[in-house]
């Protein structure tokens, strides 16, 4: 069964307090890992995808790296406007998109 | 651009009653989803379609029925409503992977949804 599991369900930082988030899956034919970002009371915001092992993308604070079991979320040196739920997905080899829990960070100024 | 519209952002209904959540996309793809998320939950499929005329099933599709008629439009229909079906309702559209583009999903706003 394709399955997503985030951890930590939620995370505080102080700014500039650089931190990791976690997303290990399990899929039938891995076609894409893929990070969003949620604000309260909006749809899910494209941050990255990710299609193979030892695959690395960055965007301003944020780094999401690949391996073969589980992907990583790195912010550096977080500011206050970080704060948002960040998920992570996976779409399988039918085109179907399996959601995470989601980490809910807040950045503390 | 508009990208994924989604219609009403807010509704409550009572128990037994239906309602088709509308949902429309300007940007061509062929791919078209229903999520819903619970409070403090991630998003779980409900249906989702390849193509005009063509859908299928996700992980929670009872209680929910959807049709596909047009490239553009992907209504979710809730007979007989109940209070498990409260949450926010989200619906997403994905074009083929291409140059810029990953094949990753693009949201709609959401439809917040409480069945009293």
């Amino acid at each position: 069964e394709d399955q997503v599991t985030q951890s930590p369900e939620a995370l505080r930082l102080q700014e500039g307090e650089s931190s990791s988030l976690n997303c290990s899956y399990t899929v039938s034919g891995l076609r894409g890992l893929f990070w969003y970002r949620q604000d309260p009371g909006k749809g899910p915001e494209f941050l990255f995808t990710l299609y193979s092992a030892g695959e690395e993308k960055e965007k301003e604070r944020l780094k999401a790296t690949l391996t073969k079991k589980e992907s990583f979320l790195h912010i550096t040196a977080p500011k206050p406007e970080d704060s948002a739920t960040y998920l992570c997905a996976v779409r399988n080899n039918f085109n179907k998109f399996y959601f995470g829990s989601g980490t809910k960070l807040n950045v503390k100024p | 651009n508009a990208g994924v519209t989604q219609t009403p952002k807010f509704r409550i209904l009572k128990i037994g009653q239906s309602m088709t959540l509308q949902c429309t996309q300007d940007m061509n793809h062929n791919y078209m989803y229903w999520y819903r998320q619970d409070p403090g939950m991630g998003l779980k499929l409900i249906y989702y379609s390849v193509g005009a005329g063509i859908t299928d099933k996700g992980e929670v599709p009872n209680g929910y029925n959807v049709s596909r008629s047009t490239t553009e439009d992907f209504p979710l229909r809730l007979e007989l409503a109940a209070p498990s079906q409260t949450s926010v309702y989200f619906c997403a559209s994905k074009g083929l992977a291409g140059g810029v583009n990953t094949g990753e999903l693009f949201f709609g706003e959401g439809s917040r949804l409480t069945v009293l």
